[in-house]
């Protein structure tokens, strides 16, 4: 199984441009979310979805655009790259929500802003 | 005060020796906990659920004490391959963190 995917696995940016990190999963999970880590911060939510069509701000959304038009896909879109964005960003979904859900990450994507 | 607290260690223990980490949470309605396990530059990956009766998978075991508020994890016989730092995972029953809180690690170095 594919689990939960995520395309590019390394990118690097120029300040000022913009892109979109994929993220899709297999699982017809209902819950679906972005974190970023940074070294010494742990964990950060930065938007999630508890399904197609419903996504909420986390705790660092600024920068930051989602949508969730599928329950496959949720993709995650800086709009003008900043070098405080620098950083590893995790997808990562679980089966329900509302239930105490583990959640499956996937395996990342190194983001250097220059 | 923080939701999940760990400490950030590092834990540097000899292979085959016994370590244990706790894990303090707030909210005291919380009553089921994961622990994740992540290498370096790797996906945190999930290494064992905690509920009230505890669990335990081969080398390591899981408590929850909710009189005191904190999770524990004991692995026996460490291995190199143990090395990793560990994160606590409670529940979110409110705020902008989505379902789970992650805890910030405790890193764990074994030596030979």
């Amino acid at each position: 199984n594919a689990g939960v995917t995520q395309t590019p696995k390394f990118q690097v940016l120029k300040t000022g441009q913009s892109m979109t990190l994929q993220c899709a999963q297999d699982m017809n999970h209902e819950y679906m979310s972005w974190y970023r880590q940074d070294p010494g911060m742990g964990l950060r939510l930065i938007h999630y979805s508890v399904g197609a069509g419903i996504t909420d701000q986390g705790e660092v959304p600024n920068g930051y655009n989602v949508s969730r038009s599928t329950t496959e896909d949720f993709p995650l879109r800086l709009l003008s790259a900043a070098p405080s964005q620098t950083s590893v960003y995790f997808c990562a979904s679980s089966r329900r929500v509302g239930e105490f859900q583990p959640q499956h990450f996937g395996d990342g994507t190194r983001l250097s802003i220059l | 005060r923080k939701e999940v607290e760990q400490d950030p260690g590092p834990f540097n223990v000899p292979e085959g020796a016994t370590v244990a980490f706790n894990c303090t949470y707030s909210n005291s309605a919380s009553q089921s906990f994961f622990w994740y396990r992540q290498d370096c530059r790797k996906e945190p990956k999930l290494l064992m659920s905690v509920y009230s009766s505890g669990n335990e998978d081969g080398r390591f075991t899981a408590q929850l004490n909710r009189a005191s508020q904190y999770i524990s994890l004991l692995i026996r016989d460490s291995k190199l391959s143990d090395s990793a730092t560990y994160l606590c995972v409670g529940p979110n029953y409110g705020g902008s963190q989505g379902n789970l809180i992650f805890g910030k690690g405790t890193k764990l170095s074994v030596k030979p």
